[in-house]
């Protein structure tokens, strides 16, 4: 089965580390998404990348990073300079044809 | 950012009642999707319509679009207390990165 796969479910970050959370999908699309959801908000975009190499920044990049180096894979880091990090981090993707693909989610919460 | 807003922020409904979602946007878009989430997962997606088309009807769904008014509104006929959930109107403008909006909390009471 095609599909977007999220990792892990929860993580629990300290404060002052950075964190990478996984994505990766074998749908073959090209462009991919990262999100954050917070309790009872909407998605705000984060990052997102529309090709292997290239990714631009979404309406709330600050304190964090992604990198694009194999179609499949979009992993999304929470640095440090993330100062209220806590929240709910949705990926997803997007082929030619149809609505985005969302992976299940991760939930970040410091400790 | 351009970003759909959802209105109302919560509704109640029974089961068997019809229930009514609108979204409101801001500038042009290429097309607009309704996605549903329930609580603590990852969105699913339900329709798309796109700015040459009016209507469009899913199932149960129907989504409708004004692009004069930058509006849409997504009906739910006949609703299951399995359609409890969080609604979501994003707008794809023509550079394709997705917005989202804050989503309708239904509760469909059995």
């Amino acid at each position: 089965d095609g599909g977007i796969t999220q990792s892990p479910k929860y993580l629990f970050r300290k404060e002052g580390q950075n964190v990478t959370l996984s994505c990766e999908q074998n749908l073959n699309h090209d462009a991919m998404y990262w999100y954050r959801q917070d309790p009872g908000q909407g998605l705000r975009l984060i990052y997102y990348s529309q090709i292997v190499n290239d990714f631009q920044k979404g309406d709330i990049a600050e304190g964090y990073s992604v990198s694009r180096e194999k179609k499949e894979s979009f992993p999304l880091t929470v640095t440090s300079a993330q100062k209220n990090p806590t929240a709910f981090y949705l990926c997803a993707s997007c082929g030619p044809t149809w609505g985005y693909t969302f992976g299940s989610g991760t939930r970040l919460t410091v400790v | 950012s351009q970003q759909g807003e959802e209105d109302p922020q919560a509704l109640s409904i029974q089961e068997g009642e019809n229930a009514t979602m609108n979204c409101s946007y801001k500038t042009s878009i290429n097309n607009l999707q309704w996605y549903r989430q329930n609580s603590g997962r990852g969105l699913v997606h339900l329709i798309l319509i796109r700015s040459n088309e009016r209507e469009k009807h899913s199932g149960r769904l129907r989504v409708t679009l004004d692009t004069s008014k930058k509006s849409s509104s997504l009906l739910i006929t006949a609703s299951r207390a399995a359609d409890t959930a969080s609604y979501f109107c994003a707008t794809d403008a023509y550079n394709n990165d997705m917005r989202f909006g804050a989503g309708t909390r239904l509760t469909v009471k059995p």
